[in-house]
Order: C-alpha cells, then sequence, then structure tokens
C-alpha cells in the first residue's frame, strides 16, 4: 500500500473555477502535510504547509487537514491557466525529517 | 543571490562511468537532501544530511554516494553500480539539522541525467 496516494489525473477546470485537489495517507501518526507546484521539466516550489486539523489559506490556496480521515486536501479559487502544473502532496515520517510524496495530480485549466 | 544552486542542469553519462552532481546552498541550512524522480512518480529520497560530515542512506540508495565536508556543499555521486540511473535529480535543504517533524524542505532546480 503507497503511503501517500493521489490521484494521477489530469483534472480539467475551467479559468475561474474552483480546483479541488485531494490526498490521502497510510501513516497516522503524520503531523505535516505539504502541497508542492511543480512545473514540467522544472523541481518543485512549495505552495502550503499545514499541521492541524481544519483550513488554512493563503491567498487564493486553501489546504484541508482532517486526520481522523487520514485526508488532506488543496483547493484552488480562481483558477488560472498559469495555474496547470502537477501538484505533488507529501508528508513527514520517521524519525527523521523525511518527507513521503505522493505521485502528484495534474491540474489543467482551460481558458 | 541566494539559494540552492544545482549543476550541471543536463548531464549524459556512458555506461560504466561515475558521474557527480553538484548541490550548493547559501540559506545557512544544516539539512541537505537528494531525491530522485522518474516520470510519472513521486520524488524518493537517496540521501540526507542532517549535520557536516554525517549522512544517513534513505530508500533508494544502492549505486549512489554522497558527502558532507561543508554545511553548504553536498554533492551526489552516481556510480556504474546504478543501475538506471537516467531520471531527474534534486537536490533539497531544511533549515534544521534535527528532526523537528515539520521542517519545510525547499528544493534547487534539478539535474536531469540520461545515460547513453
Amino acid at each position: 500500500q503507497k503511503e501517500v496516494e493521489q490521484n494521477s489525473g489530469p483534472l480539467s477546470v475551467p479559468e475561474g473555477a474552483i480546483a479541488s485537489l485531494n490526498c490521502t495517507y497510510s501513516d497516522r501518526v503524520s503531523q505535516s502535510f505539504f502541497w508542492y507546484r511543480q512545473y514540467s521539466g522544472k523541481s518543485p516550489e512549495l505552495i502550503m504547509s499545514i499541521y492541524s486539523n481544519g483550513d488554512k489559506e493563503d491567498g487564493r490556496f486553501t489546504a484541508q487537514l482532517n486526520k481522523a480521515s487520514q485526508y488532506v486536501s488543496l483547493l484552488i479559487r480562481d483558477s488560472q491557466p498559469s495555474d496547470s502544473a502537477t501538484y505533488l502532496c507529501a508528508t513527514i515520517s520517521g524519525g527523521y525529517n523525511k518527507l513521503i510524496f505522493g505521485a502528484g495530480t495534474r491540474l489543467a485549466v482551460h481558458p | 543571490d541566494g539559494g540552492i544552486t544545482q549543476s550541471p542542469k543536463y548531464l549524459f553519462r556512458k555506461e560504466g562511468q561515475n558521474v557527480t552532481l553538484s548541490c550548493e546552498q547559501n540559506l545557512n541550512h544544516d539539512a541537505m537532501y537528494w531525491y530522485r524522480q522518474d516520470p510519472g512518480q513521486g520524488l524518493r529520497l537517496i540521501y540526507y544530511s542532517q549535520i557536516v560530515n554525517d549522512f544517513q542512506k534513505g530508500d533508494i540508495a544502492e549505486g549512489y554516494s554522497v558527502s558532507r565536508e561543508k554545511k553548504e556543499s553536498f554533492p551526489l555521486t552516481v556510480t556504474s553500480a546504478q543501475k538506471n540511473p537516467t531520471a531527474f535529480y534534486l537536490c533539497a535543504t531544511s533549515p534544521s539539522g534535527r528532526a523537528k517533524g515539520t521542517d519545510t524542505q525547499y528544493f534547487g532546480p534539478g539535474t536531469r541525467l540520461t545515460v547513453l
């Protein structure tokens, strides 16, 4: 069983809509969760981190964490074509600062 | 200009050759990491270092070696023992050398290695 799972997509949304990206994880003791955005051929860049149950908002982005359901999501409001990328979900696992990544969800925002 | 630099951007290796990928940072971060990314897959940890002169194997260390002689530098050598080295290699850093469970990792621009 994969430790972090994401739907590979592509998730296609029209410009201006809300994009909803989902991630589930298997390690119940995971405390820290991260969303990275990766454009084709580029390295991942951090968008959001979340550590507590509930919502965390930063501009057009909202991360949601539900530890009981082992579920973390990323909402992108007013989606733009420039948001088209692969979004990687990651959590810290183990006795050191080891990031476990999902395979990523490809988002396509069409005009 | 601050940040994480990786060189070269593209690297071609012949069968049986060892190659070394460079990673340098001026963020004064204690911890450094090497990941490998294959198409359609998430990142997998190769090696990590929490402090100078110390490093640990990650999930896929076979065929790779590292050194951490300076805080700023964490080079990765891909040896001929690595059977399938063609991949995108990413170096990352985080501020703390000791696990806090919340430390954010930041990535360099990556090196794309191709075996000819």
